[in-house]
């Protein structure tokens, strides 16, 4: 059974650094890419980038490009998001997500299909 | 970047009615979409992929319809437990975008 265990609630002050994971099982890690979502207080979601742990390809959405860091360690099927300075606007719930390919097209193409549970992250002084 | 945008923002059912949920990206997609569903404390839950196709184990009464730039996503029978907010999103190219949501609320 596919299953994303994402790591603990996490309260930082301003200026502190940060990494969240998320250890993937019942599947072979190296062969899905890995999302991480952000949802802020009563918002809506937002990808924040993507990383195929197969070969390492990362990818940010240009809000998160330069503000955090997505990585994987393969040898314990696992996914990270790091920051290195938060912010009291990084206070958000983050989600991974793991991604299944949808051929229909000829072309395969990328959708989310197992979700982590999210890890809520506090930066508060 | 493609923006989603769905409508309406809220959205007010009886149980047993029909329910239709419109999403529109502003450049064509394909049919390179899917929609969730989140309840509240609970992540996103995968309905329907490639536009229209049923995620495993959801029920036959969510539907998914549309190609190119307009998409939606229909319950053909509002059950209580429907109560949630669905997003749409787009994986026709990066970054993916999600739609802002519409919150289905029972009436």
């Amino acid at each position: 059974e596919v299953h994303l265990e994402q790591s603990g609630a996490e309260v930082k002050k301003p200026g502190e650094s940060l990494k969240i994971s998320c250890k993937g099982s019942g599947y072979s890690f190296t062969s899905h890419w890995i999302g991480w979502v952000r949802q802020m207080p009563g918002k809506g979601l937002e990808w924040m980038g993507i990383i195929y742990p197969g070969g390492s390809d990362t990818r940010y959405s240009p809000a998160f490009q330069g503000q955090v860091t997505i990585s994987v360690d393969t040898s314990i099927s696992t996914a990270y998001v790091q920051w290195s300075s938060l912010k009291a606007s990084d206070t958000a719930k983050y989600y991974c997500a793991r991604h299944s390919p949808d051929c229909s097209s000829g072309i395969c193409f990328p959708y989310f299909d197992y979700w982590g549970q999210g890890t809520l992250v506090t930066v508060s002084s | 970047e493609i923006v989603m945008t769905q409508s309406p923002a809220t959205l007010s059912v009886s149980p047993g009615e029909r329910a239709t949920l419109s999403c529109r990206a502003s450049q064509t997609i394909s049919s390179n979409l899917a929609w969730y569903q989140q309840k509240p404390g609970q992540p996103p839950r995968l309905l329907i992929y490639g536009a229209s196709t049923r995620a495993t184990g959801i029920p036959a009464r969510f539907s998914g319809s549309g190609s190119a730039t307009e998409f939606a996503l229909t319950i053909s029978s509002l059950q209580s437990e429907d109560l949630a907010v669905y997003y749409c999103q787009q994986y026709n190219s990066w970054p993916y975008t999600f739609g802002q949501g519409t919150k289905l609320e029972i009436k």
